[in-house]
């Protein structure tokens, strides 16, 4: 068990620019998330698989925000046409899928947006 | 609206006090996670509790489901407890179980 793994750590793009991260869950778990955080908040829900189906999205996900999961294990954040504000940290957890259970976050990619 | 509201949003403390961290939020949770968040970013999560409490160490978490309110305690702090601290809820009728993350609290231990 190497716990959740993020890729990228750090990305510095130009706006306009298209990017994306992928995320490496604790193998097995069926749940896989993404959140946002800025500076000084608490992270907010972005987005949730459960195995491969994406099963919710936040309004926060604009169109140009869009995830896959394609065999249920790794997972992939790509914004296209990014904008200054899109610079976050961008957190990925995954659980086992028991109810509400405790989520095991990644180290996170923070992104900024020149 | 589902909300987590946590206070303090900074806490200093000298090394050895007993430190408590607060926490409320709205009708409807199925569990109430303490996390703690060090600079760089990495999230941890300390405890999952739906009722009564938990202990780990120095660190005990309380929940009280009338009043809708947590709290963290931290017992004999030490600057290495120095961190975020961030409630968190599950709201229940969530079908994927996110979480609902209060703002953090801004903890300073100096020795």
């Amino acid at each position: 068990d190497t716990g959740v793994s993020q890729d990228p750590r750090h990305k510095i793009t130009k706006r306009g620019q298209n990017v994306t991260f992928r995320c490496d869950p604790i193998s097995e778990h069926n749940r896989l998330y993404w959140y946002r955080q800025t500076l000084g908040q608490g992270p907010e829900f972005l987005t949730y698989f459960q195995n491969e189906a994406q099963l919710e999205k936040s309004r926060l996900l604009s169109d140009r925000f869009s995830a896959e999961r394609p065999k249920g294990s790794f997972s992939t954040l790509e914004i296209q046409r990014t904008e200054q504000g899109d610079s976050a940290m961008y957190l990925c957890a995954s659980s086992q899928g028991l109810a509400a259970d405790t989520q095991y976050f990644g180290p996170g990619t923070r992104l900024t947006v020149l | 609206k589902n909300e987590v509201e946590q206070s303090p949003q900074n806490l200093t403390a000298q090394e050895g006090e007993f430190i408590t961290i607060n926490c409320s939020y709205s009708v409807g949770i199925s569990a109430l996670h303490w996390l703690q968040q060090h600079p760089g970013g990495g999230i941890v999560s300390l405890f999952m509790l739906s009722s009564g409490k938990k202990k780990h160490g120095r660190l005990i978490a309380t929940i009280n489901i009338q009043e809708k309110h947590s709290s963290l305690h931290i017992t004999a702090s030490h600057p290495r407890d120095s961190a975020v601290y961030i409630c968190a809820a599950t709201y229940s009728g969530a079908g994927s179980y996110q979480l609902t993350f209060g703002k953090g609290t801004k903890l300073s231990v100096i020795p």
